[in-house]
């Protein structure tokens, strides 16, 4: 069964502070690994999709970059905005659920 | 931005009401899902459909119907509503060449 592990639960930064979100996933085939932002009463907003170990997507000041064991969400020079729960999911081949992480809450404080 | 649409955002309804929670996208796409998620907790698929008179469930067991009778109209129904049923729920739709999903805003069922 696949399974997704997201540490920390919560993580308050201050505005400029620069960090890794962590994402732990067991998967038995890969078919893409997948971050969402979720703003508080909102539906997970797309953010980018990693389909091999070495696969590296950046946006604005988000990079994502993907492992065979595991994902990091670099946050680089935060800004308050940035503040809401980040989603990690993962898909194998022959199957259409996406397996979710319980995210990790981000505040970036001014 | 996806334009995929949920309706209503909220609603607090008595036990025992029959409820349809509306899903629409105007992207064409063709894959649907419904996902349920409770506060703090990870997302859980309930329904999905590949197209239009296809519906399957998802891993979490649920009480609710779906179907899927147009490309673009995904509704959820719960015959007869419980306090069990509280939770959000997230509509979902990709194109099938595509593997990004895209989420509606949710609705969030309160059943008192």
């Amino acid at each position: 069964e696949d399974q997704v592990t997201q540490s920390p639960e919560a993580l308050r930064l201050q505005e400029g502070e620069s960090s890794s979100l962590n994402c732990s996933y067991t998967v038995s085939g890969l078919r893409g690994l997948f971050w969402y932002r979720q703003d508080p009463g909102k539906g997970p907003e797309f953010l980018f999709t990693l389909y091999s170990a070495g696969e590296e997507k950046e946006k604005e000041r988000l990079k994502a970059t993907l492992t065979k064991k595991e994902s990091f969400l670099h946050i680089t020079a935060p800004k308050p905005e940035d503040s809401a729960t980040y989603l990690c999911a993962v898909q194998d081949f022959g199957n259409e659920k996406l397996t979710f992480g319980t995210g990790t809450r981000l505040t970036i404080i001014p | 931005e996806a334009d995929i649409y949920q309706t209503p955002r909220y609603l607090v309804i008595g036990t025992g009401k029959k409820i349809t929670l509306e899903c629409s996208q105007t992207m064409g796409h063709d894959k649907m899902y419904w996902y349920q998620q409770d506060p703090g907790m990870e997302l859980h698929l309930i329904h999905y459909s590949y197209g239009v008179n296809s519906t399957e469930k998802g891993d979490l067991s649920s009480e609710s119907t779906v179907s899927r009778i147009r490309t673009e109209h995904f509704p959820l129904t719960l015959e007869s509503a419980r306090p069990s049923h509280t939770s959000q729920y997230l509509c979902a739709s990709r194109l099938g060449t595509d593997h990004r999903a895209f989420f509606g805003q949710g609705t969030r069922l309160t059943v008192v």
